[in-house]
């Protein structure tokens, strides 16, 4: 379909690993949100971009979290030296105004530190 | 961004109208109501939103009273598919940070 692709769906690594998330936005959407959502909890913000540009990048945890959208569609969340407490839901969203409201989210990638 | 309380939990008929209460007590003049859910395993879905009018849209109806303290939403005729955590989400649509706040929600059983 034409909705917000996400992989992997799931990822299983060990401690101290590097992973990479991918997100593709619906076509022709200038937002794109990253969110973290842990077991039983709302999912938590953690970067937007609009365009190329992270505009927000505030809720991102430490910096061994990081994230790139280098030509304005796909977009790549990075996490470095992978922590037990980073297993969690990571959900990317988009849409088309940029004011945060309206939604579209992917099915989720499923990141197991272990 | 207003703090919102809802109820952890919820069952509903089917067939029946779930009615799901939010309160926004602090809530400013700019600031909408906004609704997602959130099937298990899938990611949230914008249901609608509103700023002081109540709202109707295929999926559901938001009722917002007039000192926008709370709102419901109300899904008419509930099916087992409305299954799924609800959350009320209170936002200015200016705001310098564009990105929505979700709280815990509320989890909508929906009986046979």
């Amino acid at each position: 379909g034409a909705g917000v692709s996400q992989t992997p769906s799931n990822k299983v690594t060990e401690k101290g690993k590097y992973v990479e998330l991918r997100c593709d936005p619906i076509s022709g959407h200038t937002a794109l949100y990253w969110y973290r959502q842990s077991l039983g909890q709302g999912p938590e913000f953690l970067i937007y971009f609009q365009g190329t540009g992270a505009a927000d990048d505030s809720g991102l945890p430490n910096d061994r979290f990081f994230a790139v959208r280098p030509e304005g569609s796909v977009s790549t969340l990075k996490i470095q030296r992978t922590e037990r407490g980073d297993s969690a839901v990571y959900l990317c969203a988009s849409n088309s105004r940029g004011d945060g409201g309206e939604l579209f989210f992917g099915e989720g990638s499923r990141l197991t530190v272990l | 961004d207003a703090k919102t309380t809802q109820p952890t939990s919820m069952d509903c008929a089917e067939g029946r109208a779930a009615n799901l209460p939010c309160n926004h007590s602090t809530i400013s003049g700019n600031e909408y109501v906004y609704w997602y859910r959130q099937i298990h395993s899938q990611g949230p879905q914008y249901i609608i939103h509103g700023l002081k009018n109540n709202e109707t849209n295929e999926m559901a109806s938001l009722i917002i009273t007039e000192d926008r303290k709370s709102s419901t939403l109300i899904l008419p005729h509930a099916t087992l598919r409305d299954t799924a955590v609800y959350y009320c989400i209170v936002r200015a649509r200016d705001t310098g940070r564009r990105a929505l706040t979700f709280g815990s929600g509320t989890r909508l059983q929906v009986q046979p």
